[in-house]
C-alpha cells in the first residue's frame, strides 16, 4: 500500500545551521508530496508540494524536489531561524480513485535554538 | 477570511462514554475530511464527505466511529463507547472542490482523551 516515512525527531539546531528532513514514499502511481507544517499551537499548513517527478516545491526558503529515482522528498533550507521552530509532515495523494485523501509521515519535531 | 474550526478544542472523557467533535469547513468549500493523529504517529485518515455524494468511511477503524454532515456545511464525528486507544489528536480539513489539484485546508483539531 501507500505510505510515507520520515526521519525521527526531535530535530535540534542552532539558528542558521543547515536543515535536512528526509522523506521517503512507496506509492502506486504517480504521487503528488507534499510537506506540511505545524507551529506550536496552530493547525496544519502546506508548506510546499510538488507534482510530478523532477520538480521541484519552495516556499519561505524550504525546498523539496520529488525523486521518483529515489522515492525521496527531502526537506531542505539553508538557514533556519527560531521561527521555524515546528513540526513538519512529509504527504503523499495518489491520482487514482474518488477519494484524494493524504497519506502522512509521522512528523518531525524541528527546534531551533538561538 | 475564516479558517477551518473544530469545537472543542480539548475533550477529556470517561472510557464508555460517546462524544461528538464538530468542524466548520471554510465557506464554500465542498469537500471535507476528517484524520485522527495518535500519539507517535502519523495522520490516519477516517472518512471524506464530498457534496451530496455518499461519503468514504473507508478510514474508520470501528463502527464505534460514524460522521455526518449537513449539506456542505457543518460535520460531526461521533465516538460511541470510548475506549482509551481513541484518545487522539482529530483534525477536519476542507478543500474546495474533491480533485486531486485542490489543497486541503485544516482546522485547529479536538485532542480527546480517555481516562
Amino acid at each position: 500500500g501507500n505510505s510515507v516515512t520520515q526521519m525521527e525527531g526531535p530535530v535540534t539546531l542552532s539558528e542558521e545551521a543547515f536543515l535536512t528532513i528526509n522523506c521517503t514514499y512507496t506509492a502506486t502511481g504517480y504521487p503528488s508530496l507534499f510537506w506540511y507544517v505545524q507551529y506550536p499551537g496552530e493547525g496544519l499548513q502546506l508548506l510546499l508540494k510538488a507534482t510530478k517527478a523532477d520538480d521541484k516545491g519552495s516556499n519561505k526558503g524550504f525546498e523539496a524536489t520529488y525523486r521518483k529515482e529515489t522515492t525521496s522528498f527531502h526537506l531542505e533550507k539553508g538557514s533556519v531561524q527560531v521561527s521555524d521552530s515546528a513540526v513538519y509532515f512529509c504527504a503523499l495523494k495518489t491520482n487514482s480513485g474518488a477519494t484524494n485523501k493524504l497519506i502522512f509521515g509521522t512528523g518531525t519535531l524541528l527546534a531551533v535554538q538561538p | 477570511g475564516a479558517g477551518v474550526s473544530q469545537s472543542p478544542s480539548n475533550k477529556v472523557t470517561e472510557k464508555g462514554k460517546d462524544v461528538e467533535l464538530r468542524c466548520d469547513p471554510i465557506s464554500g468549500h465542498t469537500a471535507l475530511y476528517w484524520y485522527r493523529q495518535r500519539l507517535g504517529q502519523g495522520l490516519e485518515f477516517l472518512i471524506y464527505f464530498q457534496g451530496n455524494s455518499a461519503p468514504d468511511k473507508s478510514g474508520l477503524p470501528s463502527d464505534r466511529f460514524s460522521a455526518e454532515r449537513t449539506g456542505e456545511s457543518v460535520s460531526t464525528l461521533t465516538i460511541q463507547r470510548t475506549q482509551q486507544e481513541d484518545s487522539a489528536v482529530y483534525l477536519c480539513a476542507s478543500s474546495l472542490a474533491g480533485g486531486q489539484a485542490y489543497e486541503q485546508y485544516f482546522g485547529p483539531g479536538t485532542r480527546l482523551t480517555v481516562t
